[in-house]
């Protein structure tokens, strides 16, 4: 059973259309959910770290919450330069060196 | 802050040969440092984490004989790829996290993309 699920796995919006993804997660204890942009062929980018429910961290057109048992991240007013894959991680309170668990990706691709 | 680098960002090597993949901290000291591999619309999976002047932890599967980690420094770790097969060809990517990085976080460099022929 996967421990961290995303949705949707593909999601096409037009320029200006506000949406969220989401991501879930089933760990014993969080200790911290991390959000990243991943372009093709590149490495994820750093968004967000979360680390208690109710918590909420914006940058531009992106918001990310969280939840006792899951995330969201909301785009709001979305551009075509924010189509890339949106990977959710998650860190349990009893991880082994710092280990984070990732999610499968929301691939995100908005029409112009 | 946080800046991470990989080196070479492709390489194309032949069946049977070794290649070395490098990643380096460019503007804090990694403490620790993770080692991934991603396939084609896959999500990061993690190959094996090291901390500076120890011993690299593998994930179960894989091969340790074969990926050889070596963390020698706060500023690189060396992925080694040995006796390469096609099977092998992957997007491998390292992260970091160390002194002045937030709990937990890690910041990634850019991949790597090794195609064995």
């Amino acid at each position: 059973e996967d421990q961290v699920t995303q949705s949707p796995e593909a999601l096409r919006l037009q320029e200006g259309e506000s949406s969220s993804l989401n991501c879930s997660y089933t760990v014993s204890g969080l200790r911290g959910l991390f959000w990243y942009r991943q372009d093709p062929g590149k490495g994820p980018e750093f968004l967000f770290t979360l680390y208690s429910a109710g918590e909420e961290k914006e940058k531009e057109r992106l918001k990310a919450t969280l939840t006792k048992k899951e995330s969201f991240l909301h785009i709001t007013a979305p551009k075509p330069e924010d189509s890339a894959t949106y990977l959710c991680a998650v860190q349990e309170v009893e991880a082994r060196d710092d280990k984070i668990i990732f999610g499968k990706g929301t691939r995100l691709h908005i029409l112009p | 802050g946080a800046v991470v680098s990989q080196h070479p960002s492709w390489v194309i090597c032949k069946s049977g040969t070794s290649v070395k993949i490098e990643c380096r901290s460019l503007d804090f000291q990694a403490t620790t440092m993770f080692w991934y591999r991603q396939f084609p619309k896959q999500s990061l999976m993690l190959m094996a984490t090291s901390n500076e002047g120890s011993k690299a932890t593998y994930e179960q599967g894989v091969e340790k004989d074969k990926f050889l980690i070596n963390h020698a420094s706060l500023t690189l770790s060396t992925l080694t790829v040995t006796s390469a097969h096609p099977e092998d060809s992957s997007f491998y990517i390292c992260s970091a996290r160390g002194m002045g990085t937030g709990w937990g976080e890690q910041y990634f460099g850019p991949g790597t993309r090794l195609t064995v022929t």
